[in-house]
């Protein structure tokens, strides 16, 4: 099992354009979690979904921000337009019902300039 | 208050030293509790899970859970530097299937 794929996993931008990232979660996982990690604020869950359906996306810190999960394979999260204060490090991470803790891909590092 | 608090360190201990990390809870439906390691520039690693009040050993790691308390630690016995990392603590609500974490405790193991 190849583990939960994020890609890219560097992205710098300027102020103002579209990023997106993308996560492959583990095959046969139904839940997948969006959670953004700065050294202020800690790790901060955005959205997840249960079986491709978004359940709580409370977390997300404005329209800016969006993600889809189309397929059980394959989900993104798009800011857009993006601010220098959007610069973080954004994690994926799935699990299925009833597991012990959830697995975490390898990142994304945004930067906003 | 954050709904899962944890001190943030560093916590310096010296080789072959028990490490004692902390955690607290708000959320007294919380059903799932976890222990997550990071190194840096790299990803949480679930490393302990405990679902019911007393001890739980794995190796060198001991989970501590007092529900009463709302209260969750990580015993690490013979600390090594490799143990070096921030340890976070995660916490799902009471439907089990959303984890929050603590902002994480430094932990600095010294040769």
């Amino acid at each position: 099992d190849a583990g939960v794929i994020q890609s890219p996993r560097h992205e710098v931008t300027e102020m103002g354009q579209e990023v997106t990232l993308r996560c492959k979660p583990i095959s046969g996982h139904d839940y997948l979690f969006w959670y953004r990690q700065t050294m202020m604020r800690g790790l901060e869950l955005l959205i997840y979904f249960n079986n491709n359906v978004p359940i709580d996306d409370s977390g997300m810190p404005e329209d800016r921000f969006s993600a889809k999960m189309p397929n059980a394979s394959f989900s993104t999260l798009k800011i857009q337009p993006s601010e220098p204060r959007d610069s973080a490090v954004y994690f994926c991470a799935s699990g299925w019902t009833g597991s012990y803790g959830y697995t975490f891909g390898s990142g994304t590092r945004l930067t906003v300039v | 208050q954050k709904e899962v608090e944890q001190n943030s360190g560093p916590l310096s201990v010296p080789e072959g030293a028990i490490a004692s990390l902390n955690c607290t809870y708000s959320d007294r439906g919380s059903q799932s509790f976890f222990w997550y390691r990071q190194y840096s520039g790299k990803s949480p690693e679930l490393i302990m899970s405990i679902y019911s009040n007393g001890d739980k050993e794995d190796g060198r790691f001991t989970a501590q859970l007092n529900k009463a308390s709302q209260y969750v630690s990580l015993l690490i016995r013979d600390s090594q530097p490799s143990d070096s990392a921030t340890y976070l603590c995660a916490v799902t609500n009471n439907a089990g299937n959303m984890l929050t974490f603590g902002g994480g405790t430094r932990l600095m193991v010294k040769p």
